[in-house]
């Protein structure tokens, strides 16, 4: 099983631009999180979702989007990329709420 | 709002000693507080985790004790090895229906050989 993949591993991105961080999943969990860490810092979680066609807020939304439109795939948007987006995003599944969430292995995102 | 405090946010040991790290978290129908160690550049790995129903588990040289009471659990570990050094994060699933996961701001473990 190839679990939870992320793309792409690192990129820099121009103020102003938009992105979409992908990740999808092969363990068929109903569970998937976005987060972000930033220097030094926690894991501060953006947006999740309980199920296809399904998504919540997490602590930071702001100036991010998401959807879900099949179990495998979790893919967040960035709109008018800022400086203060710079940070490495990580992607998360687990099958249901009382069980571990396997991390993808990160996006290392650079706004400049 | 929810919410995961964790404390220490560094911590040094000598080779051999123990390390607790304290977390307490906000809600009380929180029902799953999984630990994660992350070693630099990586991401996130389970080392232990505990459910509202349990108050306590062990794995070998790490323990997580859980007080339901007073809305914090503890990681324990002991005989500590240098490869023990990492980021170590406390993480809580708040209640009800939802799905999120909200993790502590992360301990910086520092094993002295």
């Amino acid at each position: 099983n190839a679990g939870v993949t992320q793309t792409p591993k690192f990129r820099i991105l121009k103020i102003g631009q938009s992105m979409t961080l992908q990740c999808t999943q092969d363990m068929n969990h109903n569970y998937m999180y976005w987060y972000r860490q930033d220097p030094g810092m926690g894991l501060k979680l953006i947006y999740y979702s309980v199920g296809a066609g399904i998504t919540d807020k997490g602590e930071v939304p702001n100036g991010y989007n998401v959807s879900r439109s099949t179990t495998e795939d979790f893919p967040l948007r960035l709109e008018l990329a800022a400086p203060s987006q710079t940070s490495v995003y990580f992607c998360a599944s687990s099958s249901r709420q009382e069980t571990e969430a396997f991390f993808g292995q990160g996006t290392r995102l650079t706004v400049v | 709002g929810e919410n995961v405090e964790q404390h220490p946010s560094t911590l040094s040991v000598q080779e051999g000693d123990s390390a607790v790290i304290k977390c307490t978290y906000s809600d009380s129908a929180s029902n799953y507080f999984p630990w994660y160690k992350q070693e630099l550049g990586k991401r996130p790995q389970l080392i232990i985790d505990i459910r509202s129903n349990v108050g306590e588990k062990k794995d070998q040289r790490i323990a997580v004790t859980l007080n339901k009471t007073a809305k914090h659990f503890s990681l324990h570990i002991t005989e500590t090895q240098p490869e023990d050094s990492a980021v170590y994060f406390c993480a809580a699933r708040f209640g009800g229906s939802q799905g999120n996961l909200i993790f502590g701001k992360g301990t910086k473990l520092s094993v002295k050989p």
